[in-house]
C-alpha cells in the first residue's frame, strides 16, 4: 500500500500564532508532495508543490512567507501557517507522489485548523 | 470559467438507484482523468481513472468524451454506503502533472 499520514488531524490555535503541520509517506518514498487546503463546500485548492531537497512552488495567490513549506526528506514535508488568521481557518490535506509514477498522488487524513 | 465543473447536486436517490454525474474541463490539453471519492471531513481516495474507450470497475462506468472535454460516471444499484462527495479531476501534462479538482457533486442514497 501507500500510506500517508498527517499529524495533527485537528488543531485550534489563537490569531497570531503559528501552526506546524507534518506530512508522511509510511511505507514509501515521496520525491513530491502537495499541500492542498478546502474551505467548506469547496473544492481541494493546491497551495503548493513540495519536492525534497529543493523550495516548494507555490500557486498563485499563496503567500509564500506566511505558508512556510519544509520538504527536508523523502518522506516528510511540513507546512507552517504563521500568524495564523481567523481566515485561514480550513481543512488543510497533504498528499504524496512515489517517484516511478507521475500522476498518482496519496493523501493525508487531512488537518483541521481552527483559528480562534 | 473553471478548470473543472460540475454540479454540486446534491442527487437524492433511492437505493437500487442508477445516478449519473457529468463534469466538463476546460483545457483541451489536459491528459488524465479520474473520480475521486470524499467523505465528510476526510480525505479524497481514487474511485477509478477514466479512460477514452471507457471503463467499469464493478457497478460504477466512467467515460471520457475528449472531443466535447466530458467526463461521467455512472453508479448502477446504488447503495446507502455510496453516499459522498464525488469529484472529477484532471491532470496537466508533464511529470510535475498537478491535480486539478472540480467543486464535487454530492450524493445521498436513502432507503
Amino acid at each position: 500500500g501507500a500510506v500517508v499520514s498527517q499529524h495533527p488531524s485537528w488543531v485550534i490555535c489563537k490569531s497570531g500564532t503559528s501552526v506546524k503541520i507534518e506530512c508522511r509517506s509510511l511505507d514509501f518514498q515521496a520525491t513530491t508532495m502537495f499541500w492542498y487546503r478546502q474551505f467548506p463546500k469547496q473544492s481541494l485548492m493546491l497551495m503548493a508543490t513540495s519536492n525534497e531537497g529543493s523550495k516548494a512552488t507555490y500557486e498563485q495567490g499563496v503567500e509564500k512567507d506566511k505558508f512556510l513549506i519544509n520538504h527536508a526528506s523523502l518522506t516528510l514535508s511540513t507546512l507552517t501557517v504563521t500568524s495564523a488568521h481567523p481566515e485561514d481557518s480550513s481543512f488543510y490535506i497533504c498528499s504524496a507522489r512515489k517517484a516511478s509514477v507521475s500522476y498518482e498522488q496519496y493523501f493525508g487524513p487531512g488537518t483541521r485548523l481552527t483559528v480562534t | 470559467r473553471k478548470e473543472v465543473e460540475q454540479d454540486p447536486g446534491p442527487f437524492n436517490v433511492p437505493e437500487g438507484a442508477t445516478v449519473a454525474f457529468n463534469c466538463t474541463y476546460s483545457n483541451s490539453a489536459s491528459q488524465s482523468f479520474f473520480w475521486y471519492r470524499q467523505d465528510c471531513r476526510k480525505e479524497p481516495k481514487l474511485l477509478m481513472s477514466v479512460y477514452s474507450s471507457g471503463n467499469e470497475d464493478g457497478r460504477f462506468t466512467a467515460q471520457l468524451n475528449r472531443a466535447s472535454q466530458y467526463i461521467s460516471l455512472l453508479i448502477r444499484d446504488s447503495k446507502l454506503s455510496d453516499s459522498a462527495t464525488y469529484l472529477c479531476v484532471v491532470t496537466t501534462t508533464g511529470t510535475a502533472s498537478k491535480l486539478t479538482f472540480g467543486t464535487g457533486t454530492r450524493l445521498q442514497v436513502t432507503l
